[in-house]
């Protein structure tokens, strides 16, 4: 079945500096999403992604959905204590059919 | 606007009993997916329904079914509970795109 994995599972960074998860699926992707969920809390949904190579911002935070539509990744410029959480991002499979997989998630550390 | 509400926030259960959990999606949701979440397995996919139907079905035994009512909002069950269910089970309620979630369920199985 569709598989989607993130890279790293774990990163720890000192406040100001930047971050990025990778997301890969073993099938192309109608569109992907990304998700934070902070500790103790629920998946909050950030941006969903849908052409192939696209590039969307949201302040610090700069999301790509690859070519092949089978990668993603998340950036995060100049990370904030309030950066802190689990990033998962989700693939949205190709037919007609809305099953949401989601990745095995990174989360993310942030020291001050 | 209301999110999406789910009920109970907490529960816990005896092996070998069964347990109904429910979820309100946001008015005009018609989609709603459950999604089991667990430590060492991350966010799985349990089932989604759309307009009373089920639309899609995860990798779970047949003890884990649901289903959703006219008025969209739906309810799952977990039948002949073992430990192993223990987790925080999450609803969500999509119109198009983006998924919105309730604040789960956490059920301990002892």
């Amino acid at each position: 079945g569709q598989q989607v994995m993130q890279i790293p599972q774990y990163q720890h960074v000192q406040e100001g500096e930047d971050f990025t998860t990778y997301c890969n699926s073993s099938t192309t992707l109608s569109n992907i999403q990304w998700y934070k969920q902070r500790p103790g809390g629920h998946p909050v949904f950030l941006i969903q992604l849908v052409k192939s190579g696209e590039v969307k911002k949201q302040k610090r935070l700069t999301f790509q959905f690859g070519e092949a539509k089978k990668n993603s990744s998340l950036h995060i410029t100049a990370t904030q204590t309030t950066d802190v959480g689990t990033y998962f991002c989700a693939g949205v499979g190709g037919g007609a059919t809305n099953k949401l997989i989601f990745g095995t998630g990174t989360l993310l550390a942030v020291q001050p | 606007k209301a999110g999406v509400t789910q009920t109970p926030r907490y529960l816990i259960k005896t092996r070998g009993q069964q347990v109904t959990l429910s979820c309100s999606p946001i008015s005009g949701h018609r989609s709603v997916s459950w999604y089991q979440q667990t430590p060492g397995q991350g966010l799985q996919f349990l089932f989604e329904y759309f307009s009373e139907t089920q639309r899609n079905k995860g990798n779970f035994p047949g003890r884990f079914s649901g289903r959703q009512f006219s008025n969209s909002r739906s309810e799952m069950n977990v039948s002949t509970l073992e430990l192993g269910d223990s987790a925080l089970y999450l609803c969500a309620s999509s119109l198009a795109g983006g998924y919105t979630f309730g604040s789960g369920t956490r059920l301990t199985v002892v």
